[in-house]
């Protein structure tokens, strides 16, 4: 079955970049979405479309997508920002999947 | 502003069935595909099911294939995840989201199913 892989944790200090990265096959034809859930939330899409960003997400928030990989960036990170990230996309049959998931944090 | 409030979690027994609903306000429901995607205790986001606006196509895990059965009423703006033959692994909670193929994903806050002995 079709898995995204995205590594389990990232840390940074506050003001510095992250970036969480999202492997799968289908990547190369198929966008790429970003969901923030922070703890006891529910998801909130933060990317879309590899790297369209919704309206009254921050600036700070950029995706891209090269080959395989898909990648969510945050310049300038802010202790806000901590939460656990999950890329989601669809196989090239349609079916939908998301990522493991990565959780970041900020300190 | 857009609303998906979910309904019809508890606790069940194996093999049982529950009704999940999903009661959807501030956005023309009937032109979003819905889906349902779940999370374990401690878990990440598994998907579950698709349906587009017109219930023509729609599309299962295969964890869930064979058990659960999705449906919506566009009259009466709502979602359904009917679930059969539960399981221990099924024990989730379940959230109702709008189009997660596009820029208006949008998620409700879940409700909670056990399934326990």
């Amino acid at each position: 079955s079709y898995e995204l892989r995205q590594p389990p944790s990232v840390s940074v200090s506050p003001g510095q970049t992250a970036r969480i990265t999202c492997s799968g096959d289908a990547l190369p034809k198929k966008y790429a979405y970003w969901y923030q859930q922070k703890s006891g939330q529910a998801p909130v899409l933060v990317i879309y479309e590899n790297s369209k960003r919704p309206s009254g997400i921050p600036e700070r928030f950029s995706g891209s997508r090269s080959g395989t990989m898909a990648t969510l960036t945050i310049s300038g990170a802010q202790v806000e920002d901590e939460a656990d990230y999950y890329c989601y996309s669809t196989d090239t049959s349609g079916k939908k999947v998301f990522g493991g998931g990565t959780k970041l944090t900020v300190l | 502003e857009v609303q998906l409030v979910e309904s019809g979690g508890g606790l069940v027994k194996p093999g049982g069935s529950l009704r999940l609903s999903c009661a959807a306000s501030g956005f023309t429901f009937s032109t979003y595909a819905m889906n349902w995607v779940r999370q374990a205790p401690g878990k990440g986001l598994e998907w579950v099911s698709a349906i587009d606006g017109t219930s023509s196509y729609i599309y299962y895990a295969d964890s869930v294939k064979g058990r659960f059965t999705i449906s919506r009423d566009n009259a009466k703006n709502s979602l359904y995840l009917q679930m059969n033959s539960l399981r221990v692994e099924d024990t989730a909670l379940y959230y109702c989201a709008r189009d997660l193929d596009s820029g208006g994903g949008y998620w409700g806050q879940g409700t909670l199913v056990t399934v326990s002995s």
